[in-house]
Parts: structure tokens; sequence; C-alpha cells
């Protein structure tokens, strides 16, 4: 199976600092979308951000932001600034438009402290 | 408003049982999907559909079946032949393959009594 991984299981970081989550994922297509997700305590699914694999340029919402490597197969997530409703599941998620199917990662449970 | 439906929130099966979690969508969204979500595994795809009247098996899709005879509903049946299907099932849709959003459910909590 073509995989998404996310090594973090858990993460904590202070109120209004920064934090890093990573993702690395194996695909055998040219062409396919990376998203984050978050599930807050309400287990609702909120779409972070999304990236188009041919799009160099990294995405940017806001205080969140990724780094996207296209050779290593990486798509970190980058919450700048973070805030106790950060706190939440983060998922990483990539979409193949050939196949059509939507695969994510195991998630990394994020608490934002004050 | 525009969404999309799990009902029920919460369901009790007993052993042996066959039972049918809902999943209707008002978004004219082409593509839908379901999910098992237990702690520490993330969103595991049972099964996902591109059009009415197809579908395909995901990376969990033994004990379960499905069906896609509207656009709008994607039911998933969870079947007794599933050896642990205690989980969080969470239904989702996207108008298409590529880079579009998927707006989710708000999930089903199943549990084997």
């Amino acid at each position: 199976a073509q995989t998404v991984t996310q090594s973090q299981p858990e993460m904590s970081v202070q109120e209004a600092e920064t934090v890093t989550l990573s993702c690395t994922y194996d695909t055998s297509e040219s062409n396919y979308y990376l998203f984050w997700y978050k599930q807050p305590p309400s287990r609702q699914m909120i779409l972070v951000i999304r990236q188009e694999a041919y799009k160099q340029q990294n995405a940017t919402e806001n205080r969140f932001s990724v780094n996207f490597q296209k050779a290593a197969k990486s798509f970190s997530l980058k919450i700048s600034d973070s805030q106790l409703g950060d706190t939440a599941m983060y998922f990483c998620a990539r979409a193949d438009g050939s196949q059509g199917n939507l695969i994510f990662g195991k998630g990394t449970k994020l608490s934002v402290k004050p | 408003d525009g969404g999309i439906t799990q009902s029920p929130k919460y369901l009790f099966r007993k052993e042996g049982q066959n039972v049918t979690l809902s999943c209707e969508q008002n978004l004219n969204h082409d593509a839908m999907y379901w999910y098992r979500q237990d702690p520490g595994q993330g969103l595991r795809l049972i099964y996902y559909s591109q059009i009415v009247n197809d579908f395909q098996k995901g990376d969990i899709a033994e004990g379960y079946s499905v069906s896609r005879e509207k656009k709008e509903s994607f039911p998933l049946t969870v079947t007794s032949a599933q050896k642990n299907p205690t989980a969080f099932y969470l239904c989702a849709s996207r108008s298409g393959p590529w880079n579009t959003e998927a707006f989710f459910g708000q999930g089903t909590r199943l549990t084997v009594v």
C-alpha cells in the first residue's frame, strides 16, 4: 500500500510558540495533492491547508504553512503563534488523481499549553 | 445548508448481526468515502466511490460492504464477518479526485455488545 507516515504521535507547544508537524508519503503518481486536516475534540474534520504537487511554492494559510519537499516526499506543517484552539489531532493526507482515493496518516496529537 | 450527514451518531450491535451506517450528502459531490478511525491508527480507508454504481475497496474492506445507487447516498454495511467492528466511522465526500477539499460527516460510533 502506498502510505502516508506521521512519525510524531504526540507533540506539545507553548502558546504563541511555533511548532512543526512532520509527514512523509509514498506515491508512484506524477501528480497528486496533499492536505493537512485538523480534528478537534468534537471529532469534526476540518481542512487546514492543501498543496498541489506540481506547484513548487509552499502553501500558506494565515498562521499555517507547509514545507513541501517533492524529491524527499516530505510535507510538514508549521503552525506559528500557536493558540489554545489549535489543540487537536492533525492528519496528513494524500490524494491521487488517477485513482481517486484519499489516504491519511495516523495523526499527530498536538497539545498547546498556556 | 449543504453538508454531509451521518446517522445514527451512536449504534450498538450484537455479535453476529449486520448493521448499516447511513451517509447522505447534498453537496452534489461525485466522490464519497468511508473511513474507520481507531486510537493510534488514524483514518483507514474502507471503501470509496467516484461515481454512481461504482466503488472500489480501500485498505481494510474485509467484512464491509457498500452500495452507491444514488449520488447522494453511500451506506456502509458492517457484516458479521468483520471481527472487530467497534470503532468510529467517518464518511466523506469530494467534488472530484484532484485537489478538492473533502467534507466529513460527524461520524458514527459503533459498539458491539
